[in-house]
Protein backbone atom coordinates (compact mmCIF):
# COMPACT_ATOMS: atom_id res chain seq x y z
CA UNK A 1 0.00 0.00 0.00
CA UNK A 2 1.27 3.52 -0.79
CA UNK A 3 1.97 5.55 2.22
CA UNK A 4 3.36 8.27 4.28
CA UNK A 5 4.32 6.44 7.49
CA UNK A 6 5.69 8.34 10.82
CA UNK A 7 7.14 7.11 13.94
CA UNK A 8 6.66 7.44 16.64
CA UNK A 9 2.62 8.48 17.06
CA UNK A 10 2.79 10.24 19.98
CA UNK A 11 5.99 11.30 22.31
CA UNK A 12 6.13 12.85 25.60
CA UNK A 13 9.50 14.66 25.98
CA UNK A 14 11.37 16.60 28.37
CA UNK A 15 13.22 19.98 27.32
CA UNK A 16 16.55 19.31 26.16
CA UNK A 17 16.28 15.66 25.28
CA UNK A 18 17.12 15.30 21.88
CA UNK A 19 15.11 13.18 20.12
CA UNK A 20 14.21 11.91 16.14
CA UNK A 21 10.68 11.70 14.89
CA UNK A 22 11.22 9.45 11.72
CA UNK A 23 9.12 9.94 8.15
CA UNK A 24 9.39 7.39 5.33
CA UNK A 25 7.67 6.67 2.00
CA UNK A 26 7.41 3.77 -0.32
CA UNK A 27 6.03 6.05 -3.52
CA UNK A 28 9.61 6.85 -4.81
CA UNK A 29 8.80 10.32 -4.17
CA UNK A 30 11.25 13.14 -4.88
CA UNK A 31 9.80 15.84 -2.79
CA UNK A 32 9.37 15.76 1.26
CA UNK A 33 8.11 17.58 3.64
CA UNK A 34 7.56 18.71 7.04
CA UNK A 35 4.71 20.79 8.44
CA UNK A 36 3.73 21.39 12.30
CA UNK A 37 0.11 22.11 13.10
CA UNK A 38 -0.59 24.09 15.74
CA UNK A 39 -4.68 25.66 16.80
CA UNK A 40 -5.15 29.29 15.07
CA UNK A 41 -2.07 28.69 12.80
CA UNK A 42 -2.84 26.17 10.32
CA UNK A 43 -0.03 24.08 9.23
CA UNK A 44 3.81 25.45 8.78
CA UNK A 45 6.42 24.11 6.50
CA UNK A 46 9.52 23.08 8.56
CA UNK A 47 11.74 21.82 6.73
CA UNK A 48 11.25 20.44 2.82
CA UNK A 49 13.40 18.05 0.43
CA UNK A 50 13.51 18.39 -3.34
CA UNK A 51 15.76 15.22 -3.52
CA UNK A 52 18.23 13.07 -1.50
CA UNK A 53 21.05 15.09 -0.32
CA UNK A 54 18.75 18.06 -1.22
CA UNK A 55 17.07 20.07 2.09
CA UNK A 56 15.73 23.67 2.81
CA UNK A 57 14.12 25.73 5.46
CA UNK A 58 10.38 26.30 5.43
CA UNK A 59 8.52 28.97 7.46
CA UNK A 60 9.74 28.02 10.61
CA UNK A 61 12.88 26.02 10.87
CA UNK A 62 14.28 27.45 14.09
CA UNK A 63 14.91 24.90 16.30
CA UNK A 64 14.66 21.66 13.77
CA UNK A 65 17.20 19.95 11.80
CA UNK A 66 16.55 17.18 8.66
CA UNK A 67 18.36 15.09 6.85
CA UNK A 68 17.87 13.26 3.49
CA UNK A 69 20.53 10.57 3.15
CA UNK A 70 17.92 7.92 1.40
CA UNK A 71 15.20 8.89 -1.08
CA UNK A 72 12.49 7.26 1.11
CA UNK A 73 13.39 8.84 4.70
CA UNK A 74 13.39 12.09 6.02
CA UNK A 75 13.76 12.40 9.44
CA UNK A 76 12.77 15.84 11.68
CA UNK A 77 15.52 16.10 14.49
CA UNK A 78 14.75 18.15 17.57
CA UNK A 79 18.44 18.77 18.84
CA UNK A 80 17.32 20.23 22.19
CA UNK A 81 13.23 20.49 22.54
CA UNK A 82 11.73 23.61 23.87
CA UNK A 83 8.01 23.51 24.86
CA UNK A 84 7.02 25.83 22.08
CA UNK A 85 8.01 22.71 20.07
CA UNK A 86 4.61 21.19 21.41
CA UNK A 87 2.34 20.24 18.63
CA UNK A 88 1.39 17.92 16.15
CA UNK A 89 3.73 17.12 13.20
CA UNK A 90 3.24 15.77 9.87
CA UNK A 91 5.18 14.53 6.90
CA UNK A 92 4.54 14.97 3.11
CA UNK A 93 5.88 13.14 0.13
CA UNK A 94 4.77 14.34 -3.76
CA UNK A 95 5.62 13.65 -7.25
CA UNK A 96 7.13 16.29 -8.81
CA UNK A 97 6.58 16.04 -13.02
CA UNK A 98 8.52 18.47 -14.69
CA UNK A 99 8.10 21.40 -12.06
CA UNK A 100 4.97 20.37 -11.04
CA UNK A 101 3.87 18.95 -8.11
CA UNK A 102 1.26 16.23 -7.79
CA UNK A 103 -0.77 15.50 -4.79
CA UNK A 104 1.06 15.83 -1.36
CA UNK A 105 0.35 12.45 0.77
CA UNK A 106 0.37 13.43 3.98
CA UNK A 107 1.27 10.99 6.93
CA UNK A 108 -0.56 10.62 9.89
CA UNK A 109 0.87 13.29 12.56
CA UNK A 110 2.88 12.66 15.25
CA UNK A 111 1.67 14.40 18.67
CA UNK A 112 4.47 15.59 20.50
CA UNK A 113 4.24 17.46 24.02
CA UNK A 114 7.57 18.64 25.60
CA UNK A 115 7.27 19.61 29.14
CA UNK B 1 4.93 38.49 1.47
CA UNK B 2 3.42 34.93 0.73
CA UNK B 3 0.17 34.45 2.62
CA UNK B 4 -3.21 32.29 2.68
CA UNK B 5 -6.00 33.71 4.36
CA UNK B 6 -8.91 31.45 5.39
CA UNK B 7 -11.22 34.13 7.12
CA UNK B 8 -13.87 30.87 8.70
CA UNK B 9 -12.78 29.05 11.21
CA UNK B 10 -16.08 27.67 11.91
CA UNK B 11 -19.12 27.35 9.30
CA UNK B 12 -21.70 25.31 9.43
CA UNK B 13 -24.43 24.88 6.64
CA UNK B 14 -27.73 22.60 6.69
CA UNK B 15 -27.72 19.65 4.02
CA UNK B 16 -29.19 20.63 0.76
CA UNK B 17 -27.72 24.52 1.11
CA UNK B 18 -24.81 25.67 -0.71
CA UNK B 19 -21.76 26.20 1.06
CA UNK B 20 -18.99 28.23 0.31
CA UNK B 21 -14.77 28.21 2.03
CA UNK B 22 -13.31 31.61 1.16
CA UNK B 23 -9.20 31.70 1.02
CA UNK B 24 -7.40 34.80 -0.20
CA UNK B 25 -4.16 34.42 -1.14
CA UNK B 26 -0.92 37.01 -1.45
CA UNK B 27 1.24 36.32 -4.14
CA UNK B 28 2.96 37.90 -7.28
CA UNK B 29 2.77 36.15 -10.11
CA UNK B 30 0.24 33.26 -11.69
CA UNK B 31 -0.26 31.00 -7.93
CA UNK B 32 -0.40 27.82 -7.91
CA UNK B 33 -3.13 26.80 -5.31
CA UNK B 34 -4.94 23.44 -3.53
CA UNK B 35 -7.28 22.67 -1.49
CA UNK B 36 -7.05 19.62 1.04
CA UNK B 37 -9.43 18.38 3.55
CA UNK B 38 -9.13 16.74 6.76
CA UNK B 39 -11.89 13.59 7.52
CA UNK B 40 -12.53 12.68 10.97
CA UNK B 41 -10.06 10.53 12.16
CA UNK B 42 -8.21 10.38 8.73
CA UNK B 43 -5.30 11.69 7.03
CA UNK B 44 -5.20 15.22 5.22
CA UNK B 45 -5.50 14.49 1.60
CA UNK B 46 -5.95 16.75 -1.44
CA UNK B 47 -9.67 17.69 -2.83
CA UNK B 48 -8.50 19.95 -5.78
CA UNK B 49 -5.64 22.01 -7.38
CA UNK B 50 -6.39 24.84 -9.53
CA UNK B 51 -4.33 23.48 -12.43
CA UNK B 52 -6.51 20.59 -12.95
CA UNK B 53 -9.77 22.70 -12.91
CA UNK B 54 -11.37 19.29 -11.51
CA UNK B 55 -14.89 18.93 -9.89
CA UNK B 56 -14.09 16.89 -6.83
CA UNK B 57 -17.16 15.05 -4.59
CA UNK B 58 -19.29 18.19 -6.22
CA UNK B 59 -16.51 20.96 -5.12
CA UNK B 60 -15.30 23.54 -7.21
CA UNK B 61 -12.69 26.10 -6.63
CA UNK B 62 -12.29 28.99 -9.72
CA UNK B 63 -9.17 31.22 -9.32
CA UNK B 64 -10.15 34.93 -9.14
CA UNK B 65 -6.58 37.14 -9.87
CA UNK B 66 -8.73 40.39 -9.69
CA UNK B 67 -10.01 39.23 -6.01
CA UNK B 68 -6.99 37.35 -5.07
CA UNK B 69 -9.31 34.38 -4.52
CA UNK B 70 -9.67 30.75 -4.48
CA UNK B 71 -12.99 30.27 -2.66
CA UNK B 72 -14.70 26.20 -2.53
CA UNK B 73 -17.91 26.13 -3.33
CA UNK B 74 -20.81 23.16 -3.34
CA UNK B 75 -24.25 23.81 -4.66
CA UNK B 76 -25.40 21.18 -2.34
CA UNK B 77 -23.48 19.94 0.94
CA UNK B 78 -23.58 16.73 2.34
CA UNK B 79 -23.16 15.76 6.19
CA UNK B 80 -20.13 13.43 4.97
CA UNK B 81 -18.45 17.19 3.53
CA UNK B 82 -18.17 17.55 7.59
CA UNK B 83 -14.31 18.17 7.83
CA UNK B 84 -11.51 20.72 7.89
CA UNK B 85 -10.51 22.10 4.73
CA UNK B 86 -7.08 23.81 4.54
CA UNK B 87 -6.16 26.30 1.60
CA UNK B 88 -2.97 25.61 0.47
CA UNK B 89 -0.29 27.95 -2.22
CA UNK B 90 2.50 26.95 -3.52
CA UNK B 91 5.06 29.82 -3.06
CA UNK B 92 7.27 31.77 -5.22
CA UNK B 93 10.55 29.58 -4.96
CA UNK B 94 8.05 26.81 -6.45
CA UNK B 95 9.34 24.60 -3.79
CA UNK B 96 7.53 25.97 -0.58
CA UNK B 97 4.02 25.98 0.48
CA UNK B 98 1.80 27.97 2.30
CA UNK B 99 -1.12 27.09 4.15
CA UNK B 100 -4.25 28.58 5.47
CA UNK B 101 -5.09 28.51 9.43
CA UNK B 102 -8.14 26.41 7.59
CA UNK B 103 -11.72 26.46 8.13
CA UNK B 104 -13.86 23.51 9.90
CA UNK B 105 -17.24 22.65 8.04
CA UNK B 106 -20.38 21.13 9.73
CA UNK B 107 -23.29 19.87 7.68
CA UNK B 108 -26.15 19.88 9.84
CA UNK B 109 -28.89 17.49 8.66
Amino acid sequence: EAQVTQNPRYLITVTGKKLTVTCSQNMNHEYMSWYRQDPGLGLRQIYYSMNVEVTDKGDVPEGYKVSRKEKRNFPLILESPSPNQTSLYFCASSLVLEGSYNEQFFGPGTRLTVL
Amino acid sequence: AQRVTQPEKLLSVFKGAPVELKCNYSYSGSPELFWYVQYSRQRLQLLLRHISRESIKGFTADLNKGETSFHLKKPFAQEEDSAMYYCALLGETGNQFYFGTGTSLTVIP
